[in-house]
């Protein structure tokens, strides 16, 4: 069963264009929302994170956007570069307990075009 | 200086044998993670460590044997290897074992069973 369903499987977008990468879930009780980029041939890496207690949240040229009750988050792109070429992955985990056990949706290819 | 390595980074061996993957963090976490990451690029969580302890045990074969010797060591020891085992290991680390401790993944071990 997957619980974080992502989409698109892969993307292209032009130069200076605006990705926009989705992500749903099912489980209510998930209350952390993290996006990971990943490079060929590297682990993943934290880019932005949101709790459900904001609709939006933007680190520079990366926005989350967060709908709780369509329970589905979104990552967009601004000007989009070259360089983010890579994968992108939504996750989500949920509060309580101690561990930090992180679902991933099943990731999106993006290539930027120059 | 690497933050989360593992050794080796490629590992190529036949079905039935044993090999060990190691992992090594040098940021001070308190917990660590395996993660296996398929063809298709889905990433899923096996084991979790936090002060050596182990908290995350997921539906994984008992081939599979996670060894924690200290803080910043996690090891990975397969036995009996399968054709289905081939995959790209990710070990990681985070500050502490909430949710909202961010990953740092290391660049993975591609593991090639024939």
């Amino acid at each position: 069963q997957q619980q974080v369903k992502q989409s698109p499987q892969s993307l292209i977008v032009q130069k200076g264009g605006i990705s926009i990468i989705n992500c749903a879930y099912e489980n209510t009780a998930f209350d952390y929302f993290p996006w990971y980029q990943q490079f060929p041939g590297k682990g993943p890496a934290l880019l932005i994170a949101i709790r459900p207690d904001v609709s939006e949240k933007k680190e520079g040229r990366f926005t989350i956007s967060f709908n709780k009750s369509a329970k589905q988050f979104s990552l967009h792109i601004m000007d989009s570069q070259p360089g983010d070429s890579a994968t992108y992955f939504c996750a989500a985990s949920k509060y309580g307990g101690a561990t930090n056990k992180l679902i991933f949706g099943t990731g999106t290819l993006l290539a930027v075009q120059p | 200086d690497t933050a989360v390595s593992q050794t080796p980074k490629y590992l190529v061996t036949q079905m039935g044998n044993d090999k060990s993957i190691k992992c090594e963090q040098n940021l001070g976490h308190d917990t660590m993670y395996w993660y296996k990451q398929d063809s298709k690029k889905f990433l899923k969580i096996m084991f979790s460590y936090n002060n050596k302890e182990l908290i995350i045990n997921e539906t994984v074969p008992n081939r599979f044997s996670p060894k924690s010797p200290d803080k910043a060591h996690l090891n990975l020891h397969i036995n009996s290897l399968e054709l289905g085992d081939s995959a790209v290991y990710f070990c990681a680390s985070s500050q502490f074992a909430g949710r909202d401790s961010p990953l740092h993944f290391g660049n993975g071990t591609r593991l090639t069973v024939t």
